[in-house]
């Protein structure tokens, strides 16, 4: 079973600064299947990033998706006040694992 | 507009029953699989299983098989996410969402969460 690590744990930067957060798995992932959420206090989790690379619906082109195997990346390009939030990778494929995440707080 | 409504929050004690749900609306509920996702406290997402409500076709995470039971009715476009005995480790939030499109495909709709609490 692919295991998603996620790293940092916590990312602490300023409105405006660029923000990379990085997802490895355990084994490598067709990047057709790896995507990208944020999470904000009391809601539900939105999806950002789909096929490792590919926006969502209404995404902001401030937030990037890049990688492939077991090496993933998602950039937002300048922070803005609604970007601190928490974030999540997830290999959609067979059993579907969340990686643990990563916050990203206003330093 | 695609909407996924659940119901509302749960108190339970150990060892009782309970059944919560998710209502589809805004797109063909039987064309898209719905899954499950649990978070605990502070913690989080966890992939439990997904449901083809077309079918009923339905997969499970391996590390909930046989804790839980995920159904649906088509007829009423809503899917449930089931216990026989809950445990005080069941306490979590419940999201249900849907997958944008074949069975791989990731999670574009999610609802807005039901929080079950199980204490004695």
């Amino acid at each position: 079973e692919i295991v998603l690590t996620q790293s940092p744990g916590t990312l602490s930067l300023s409105p405006g600064e660029r923000a990379t957060l990085s997802c490895r798995a355990s084994q490598s992932v067709s990047s057709s299947y790896l995507a990208w959420y944020q999470q904000k206090p009391g809601q539900a989790p939105r999806l950002l990033i789909y096929g490792a690379s590919s926006r969502a619906t209404g995404i902001p082109d401030r937030f990037s998706g890049s990688g492939s195997g077991t090496d993933f990346t998602l950039t937002i390009s300048r922070l803005e006040p609604e970007d601190f939030a928490v974030y999540y990778c997830q290999q959609y494929g067979s059993s579907s694992p969340f990686g643990g995440g990563t916050k990203v707080e206003i330093k | 507009e695609v909407q996924l409504v659940q119901s509302g929050a749960e108190v339970k004690k150990p060892g009782e029953s309970l059944k919560i749900s998710c209502k589809g609306s805004g797109y063909s509920f039987t064309s898209y699989w719905i899954g499950w996702v649990r978070q605990m406290p502070g913690k989080g997402l966890e992939w439990m299983g997904i449901i083809y409500p077309g079918d009923s076709d339905t997969r499970y995470s391996p590390s909930f098989q046989g804790q839980v039971t995920i159904s649906a009715d088509k007829s009423i476009s809503t899917a449930y996410l089931q216990w026989s005995s809950l445990k005080a480790s069941d306490t979590a939030m419940y999201y249900c969402a849907r997958r944008s499109g074949q069975l791989w495909s990731p999670f574009d709709y999610w609802g807005q969460g039901t929080l079950v609490t199980v204490s004695s």
